[in-house]
Formats: C-alpha cells, structure tokens, sequence
C-alpha cells in the first residue's frame, strides 16, 4: 500500500464549479500535510498546509483534514482555468516526506 | 529573499557520463532535499539533509547516486556512468527546520542518450 494515494483523475469541472480534490494516507502519526500545485513543466508550488483536524480556508481553496478517517481533501472554488495544473498531496511525520502522484484538474472555460 | 535556485536548467549527457546537480537553498533552510520525477510521474524522494546530521540517503536508487552539502547550505547531486533510465527532472528543496512546508526549485531537466 502506497503512504499517500491520489485519484490520478484526469478531473474537469466548468469554470466557477468547486473542484473537490481528495487524498488518503496510510501512517496514522502523520502530523502535517500539504497540497501543492505543478503547472506542466514547472515544479511544485505550496499552496496550503493543515496541521489539525477540521477545515482551512485561504481564499479560494479549503484544505480538510480528518486524521481519524486518514484523508485530506481540497476544495477549490470558484475555479478558474488558470488552476488546471496537477495537485499533489504531501504528508508528513519526522523527517520522512511522502507525496502523491498526483490529480490532474481542468477547468473548462 | 531569492528562491531555491538549481543548476544547470538542462542537462545533456551521453551515458555513461557523470554528472554534477547543484541546489542553493533558502537562505536560512537547514533542511533540504532532492527528488526524482519522471515523465507524467510523482516525486521520488532521494535524499534528505537537516543540519549538520547525517543524511538520509534511504532513497538513492543505486550507489551510483550520491549527494553531498557543504557548509550546511549548497548541495550537489551525483550521478556516476549516467544511464538512459536516469533521465528525468531533479528537484530540490528545502525547509526551515520547525516547519515542514518545502520549498522548491526550479528543477534541472537531465537527459541521458
């Protein structure tokens, strides 16, 4: 079983929908956990992090974290195309850092 | 402050080559780190370095891989007799060492003939 599983996707959504992406990790003691975005040929950029149980807004995205259940989704709202990109799931416990392969989001004009 | 810069952007090399990745870190990060992404797939996580300890050099894919930082700050990445199955873009980044968010650089694309 892999630490960190994504649905590869490809997901669409029309512009203004909420996309709704999810990720499931496996190491209970995980502690932090992060979404990240990679445009096609660029490298991944930070934009969330969550350290606790419930939900995180900043502006148009929503991190969710459930450590009981093990899954941490995020929510972006009205989409634009400008977020069709890949997200990637990060987690972490210590000094080990796992990522997921990723979901690939378009957003239809 | 400045990025996570790389090293050279592209890499061209004929096999059995080796060659050398540079990473300069945040200034003030004493984490770093360096993955591996193929074509369409996820990080693969090679090394990690915090401070002044050891390494953690449980994801180099063969002995042919090697990393080393000095001073705490640059890093270089090693690649000895480079095969086709290395090519791929190499990341690195780092992190402050109370908070775990990594930062990244721009990558160099390394292609092997």
């Amino acid at each position: 079983q892999k630490e960190v599983e994504q649905n590869s996707g490809p997901l669409s959504v029309p512009e203004g929908a909420i996309a709704s992406l999810n990720c499931t990790y496996s190491d209970r003691g995980s502690q932090s956990f992060f979404w990240y975005r990679q445009y096609s040929g660029k490298s991944p950029e930070l934009i969330m992090s969550i350290y606790s149980n419930g939900d995180k807004e900043d502006g148009r995205f929503t991190a969710q974290l459930n450590k009981a259940s093990q899954y941490v989704s995020l929510l972006i709202r009205d989409s634009q195309p400008s977020d069709s990109a890949t997200y990637l799931c990060a987690v972490t416990g210590g000094n080990q850092f796992y990522f997921g392969t990723g979901t690939s989001l378009t957003v239809i004009p | 402050g400045a990025g996570v810069s790389q090293s050279p952007s592209n890499k061209v090399t004929e096999k059995g080559k080796d060659v050398e990745l540079r990473c300069d870190p945040i200034s003030g990060h004493t984490a770093l780190y360096w993955y591996r992404q193929s074509l369409g797939q996820g990080l693969e996580f090679l090394i990690y370095f915090q401070g002044n300890s050891a390494p953690d050099k449980s994801g180099l894919p063969s002995d042919r891989f090697s990393a080393e930082r000095t001073g705490g700050s640059v890093s270089t990445l090693t690649i000895q007799r480079t095969q086709q199955e290395d090519s791929a873009v190499y990341l690195c980044a780092s992190s402050q060492p109370s908070v775990n968010e990594q930062f990244f650089g721009p990558g160099t694309r390394l292609t092997v003939l």
